[in-house]
């Protein structure tokens, strides 16, 4: 599969709980990105990769968010002490060099804080 | 103001006809952008980008940009009813930045 995988798909969790959620981009594409969307409404940028470096955080990106990418290739995203609020689809996005600005989505991580 | 903005819509068109979608934006210095589409429960695809004014084409879709008036839009010649999602415009400050999405125009294309 060439495209961009998340894990997992659907994720239902109970408020208060950490959740983490995986990305694999495009092989060899440099950038990768995270965005946050909630129904109606269009994607909201949460962070973006350069290879391992995070280069930029949204303010959406509250201290219980965190995103690494530790050896540039894959990412994680996690979420502690999750609340109502952080119900959202979150997608996954990756890019190659900066010379490029096609921007390719994963199929997303819909999540339920119940 | 939001930095992207598109009507909600729905949009609904007649089978054949054009589509025409519409987007302004806020920061003159936006260099690129584009569309994409989003079928319900899906992930955005892109359909096409343009960093130019004036047209851009590919197949049935052409993208127009002015950058004097801050406005870029789609238009989708002989509309199909799979053509019917949501169509999100977006548009990026620097190269390989971040992409900000308007909230995306809902298009109904009826047999």
């Amino acid at each position: 599969d060439t495209g961009v995988s998340q894990n997992p798909r659907h994720k239902i969790t109970k408020r208060g709980q950490n959740v983490t959620f995986r990305c694999d981009p495009i092989s060899e594409h440099n950038r990768l990105y995270w965005y946050r969307q909630t129904l109606g409404q269009g994607p909201e940028f949460l962070t973006y990769f350069q290879n391992e470096a995070q280069l930029e955080k949204s303010r959406l990106l509250s201290d219980r968010f965190s995103a690494e990418r530790p050896k540039g290739s894959f990412s994680t995203l996690e979420i502690q002490r999750t609340e109502q609020g952080d119900s959202a689809m979150y997608l996954c996005a990756s890019s190659p060099d900066p010379g490029n600005t096609e921007a390719f989505f994963g199929q997303g991580t819909r999540l339920t804080v119940v | 103001q939001k930095e992207v903005e598109q009507n909600s819509g729905p949009l609904s068109v007649p089978e054949g006809a054009i589509a025409s979608l519409n987007c302004t934006y806020s920061d003159r210095g936006s260099q690129s952008f584009f569309w994409y589409r989003q079928y319900s429960g899906k992930s955005p695809e892109l359909i096409m980008f343009i960093y130019s004014n004036g047209d851009k084409e590919d197949g049935r879709f052409t993208a127009q940009l002015n950058k004097a008036s801050q406005y870029v839009s789609l238009l989708i010649r002989d509309s199909q009813p799979s053509d019917s999602a949501t169509y999100l415009c977006a548009v990026m400050r620097n190269q390989g930045g971040k992409l900000i999405f308007g909230q995306g125009t809902e298009l109904s294309v009826k047999p």
